[in-house]
C-alpha cells in the first residue's frame, strides 16, 4: 500500500513570501497525484492534479506543483502568497491503475499567511 | 450545480444515541466514500462504495455502518456513538479515477 508524507505540519509566512510545501510518497508503480486545499470551515477543493505528461502542473489560484519521479516527490509552490491562502493543504496519491478507494491522503500542512 | 450535500453540518449528541449523517450527490458518480478528519491525522477512509449495493470497509470502519440503496445517497450510520467518534466527517464522490468532490463536512461532538 502507498503512503504519503507531508513533513511541514504548520507553515507561517508573510504576504508576498514564496511558498513550497513538501509531499513525498512511497509506492513502486506509477501514480496519480493531487493537492487539495481546505479553507477554514470549508470542504476540500482540488488545487491541481498530475496524471501523466509534463511533470510541472499548474493549478488554480497561481499554485503549481512539480512531480519528481526520482525523488517520489510532488511539492506545491506559489511564488507570492496572499492572506487568503491561509488554509490547510493536503497531498494525496493513488496508483494510476487503482480505483478511488486507493486514494491516500497526507496528514496535511496548515499554512498561515500574516498580513 | 454539481455538489455533494451532507446533513447535518453540526451535531452534538450523547453516547449511545443512534445517529445518521446523510450524503447525497447529483453527479451520477458511481464511487462514494466517507472520511473522518482528525488533527494531525489527515483524512482517513471509513467506508466506501463502488456502486449501488456494493460497499466495503476503509481504514477505520469500527463503529460505523453504511448503505447504498440508491446511486445518489450514501448515509453514514453510528449505531451507538462513543466519544472517540467525535470528529469532522466528509462525504466524497467521484467518477472513475477522477478527483474527488467533497461535501461541506459534518462536525460531530459525542458527549
Amino acid at each position: 500500500a502507498q503512503s504519503v508524507s507531508q513533513h511541514n505540519h504548520h507553515v507561517i509566512l508573510s504576504e508576498a513570501a514564496s511558498l513550497e510545501l513538501g509531499c513525498n510518497y512511497s509506492y513502486g508503480g506509477t501514480v496519480n497525484l493531487f493537492w487539495y486545499v481546505q479553507y477554514p470551515g470549508q470542504h476540500l477543493q482540488l488545487l491541481l492534479k498530475y496524471f501523466s505528461g509534463d511533470p510541472l502542473v499548474k493549478g488554480i489560484k497561481g499554485f503549481e506543483a512539480e512531480f519528481i519521479k526520482s525523488k517520489f516527490s510532488f511539492n506545491l509552490r506559489k511564488p507570492s502568497v496572499q492572506w487568503s491562502d491561509t488554509a490547510e493543504y493536503f497531498c494525496a496519491v493513488k496508483p494510476s491503475s487503482g480505483s478511488a478507494r486507493q486514494l491516500t491522503f497526507g496528514s496535511g500542512t496548515q499554512l498561515t499567511v500574516l498580513p | 450545480e454539481a455538489q455533494v450535500t451532507q446533513n447535518p453540518r453540526y451535531l452534538i449528541t450523547v453516547t449511545g444515541k443512534k445517529l445518521t449523517v446523510t450524503c447525497s450527490q447529483n453527479m451520477n458518480h458511481e464511487y462514494m466514500s466517507w472520511y473522518r478528519q482528525d488533527p494531525g491525522l489527515g483524512l482517513r477512509q471509513i467506508y466506501y462504495s463502488m456502486n449501488v449495493e456494493v460497499t466495503d470497509k476503509g481504514d477505520v470502519p469500527e463503529g460505523y455502518k453504511v448503505s447504498r440503496k440508491e446511486k445518489r445517497n450514501f448515509p453514514l450510520i453510528l449505531e451507538s456513538p462513543s466519544p472517540n467518534q467525535t470528529s469532522l466527517y466528509f462525504c466524497a464522490s467521484s467518477l472513475g479515477g477522477q478527483p474527488m468532490h467533497f461535501g461541506d463536512g459534518t462536525r460531530l461532538s459525542i458527549l
